[in-house]
């Protein structure tokens, strides 16, 4: 069964605004974990947030994480065109031995 | 500094033949793990392996499916008797040694699977 769901599915924005994912879990968790996809390439790791971490920055991204609420938001700023992909958020099954995607979030960012 | 390799990128299939997929993990990367992603989807955890291991197949369909990742050469993932429904990009994506099971994945540019 799915562990993190993003939301929205899918979200269009112009360059230069922010864009604003969020992924919801159901379990406890060690970190959590972005990933981007291009049309028709593989998956990109982004961001690791850790349980014990309540923000990470990196670049234009910033990542937040709610462990009482499990939920998790990624935050684009500024964003460009380049930024057109789709955006998963991970975290481990219940075993502890492997990655558990969400559906994810499109992202359409037009200039 | 060679990334994930999978190959084919594109393979074509009739329905009752065989499919392998090969994937070579980056250098010094020791877990494999392979997903498959249907058009529109999410990606869905299939089979975690090591070297001569399988950790977790938990996500792998009971029939039809095998992986291996031997000691030496690339991992495969067979599927015999390919059905229509097996119409999907699967990707694998490779861990180092000390990475832990749930740390950073690399992942390959995937091979899509089409099956007539």
């Amino acid at each position: 069964s799915q562990q993190g769901e993003e939301d929205p599915q899918a979200l269009s924005i112009q360059e230069g605004e922010n864009a604003t994912m969020n992924c919801s879990y159901k379990t406890s968790i060690n970190n959590l974990q972005w990933y981007r996809q291009n049309s028709g390439r593989g998956l990109v790791h982004l961001i690791l947030i850790r349980s014990n971490e309540r923000e990470k920055h990196s670049g234009r991204l910033r990542v937040t994480l709610d462990t009482s609420k499990k939920s998790s938001s990624l935050l684009i700023t500024a964003s460009r065109a380049a930024d057109t992909a789709s955006y998963f958020c991970a975290t481990e099954n219940q075993a502890g031995t492997a990655l558990i995607f969400g559906k994810g979030t499109t992202l359409s960012v037009s200039s | 500094n060679a990334g994930v390799m999978q190959n084919p990128r594109h393979l074509v299939r009739r329905r009752g033949q065989e499919a392998r997929l090969r994937c070579s993990p980056m250098k010094g990367h020791s877990h494999v793990y392979w997903y498959r992603q249907l058009p529109e989807e999410g990606l869905k955890f299939m089979v975690y392996l090591q070297k001569e291991n399988i950790i977790d197949e938990s996500g792998m369909p009971k029939e039809r499916f095998s992986a291996e990742f031997p000691k030496e050469g690339p991992s495969i993932l067979r599927i015999q008797q390919v059905v229509r429904g097996d119409s999907a990009a699967y990707f694998c994506a490779s861990s180092p040694s000390d990475g832990g099971y749930t740390g950073e994945l690399f992942f390959g540019e995937g091979s899509r699977l089409t099956v007539l």
